[in-house]
């Protein structure tokens, strides 16, 4: 049980167009979703939280505006993002994790590249 | 202060011998503790999870709690080539999510 996807797991795009990924909860309804970007050798860094229903939640320094989040579902989250430069390719992870307990699981990533 | 911090690395072990790797916390109220492993170029896998202060042991992985000193280990014994990875500590509550900046593992054969 516990398995997170996401879709997709690689994308190339244009600078000044939007790109948007998903993350899906397969086995398990998850109230809340986590959205983290990683640079090559670097640490997770924590984007936003987004609860079913509701606003997401997001990192100091993150753009919301930017990185808009939907949490339409327990069962789905998107990331958008608007307007992609170059400096915007990274890693994306998606997390999600069931009401009540403390374990959190992870998607297996969007590689986002940008020219 | 980090709210979490890990030695970098990387950590180079004989593959059969065992891997230590130590992770300190800040908040004192962090109730519980997980264990990731991320290969490179993959995204966290959650190995271990603890909440009582002592041992906790699941095959060749052993976690480690000493909530008085604000320190989670982890153990791998016999280890091997494939350990080799990142390994991210996260001590935290409910509504932390804050991952220290991992021990690069590397097992040598």
């Amino acid at each position: 049980g516990a398995v997170v996807s996401q879709h997709p797991s690689w994308v190339i795009c244009k600078s000044g167009t939007s790109v948007k990924i998903e993350c899906r909860s397969l086995d398990f309804q998850a109230t809340t979703m986590f959205w983290y970007r990683q640079f090559p050798k670097q640490s997770l860094m924590l984007m936003a939280t987004s609860n079913e229903g509701s606003k997401a939640t997001y990192e100091q320094g993150v753009e919301k505006d930017k990185f808009l989040i939907n949490h339409a579902s327990l069962t789905l989250s998107t990331l958008t993002v608007t307007s992609a430069h170059p400096e915007d390719s990274s890693f994306y992870i998606c997390s999600a994790r069931r009401e009540g307990l403390y374990e959190q699981y992870f998607g297996p990533g969007t590689r986002l590249t940008v020219t | 202060q980090k709210e979490v911090e890990q030695n970098s690395g990387p950590l180079s072990v004989p593959e059969g011998a065992i891997a230590s790797l130590n992770c300190t916390y800040s908040d004192r109220g962090s109730q519980s503790f997980f264990w990731y492993r991320q290969y490179s170029g993959k995204s966290p896998e959650l190995i271990m999870s603890i909440y009582s202060n002592g041992d906790k042991e699941d095959g060749r992985f052993t976690a480690q709690l000493n909530k008085a000193s604000q320190y989670v280990s982890l153990l791998i014994r016999d280890s091997q080539p494939s350990d080799s990875a990142t390994y991210l500590c996260r001590p935290g509550g409910y509504n932390k999510l804050i991952f220290g900046a991992g021990t690069r593992l590397a097992v040598h054969p």
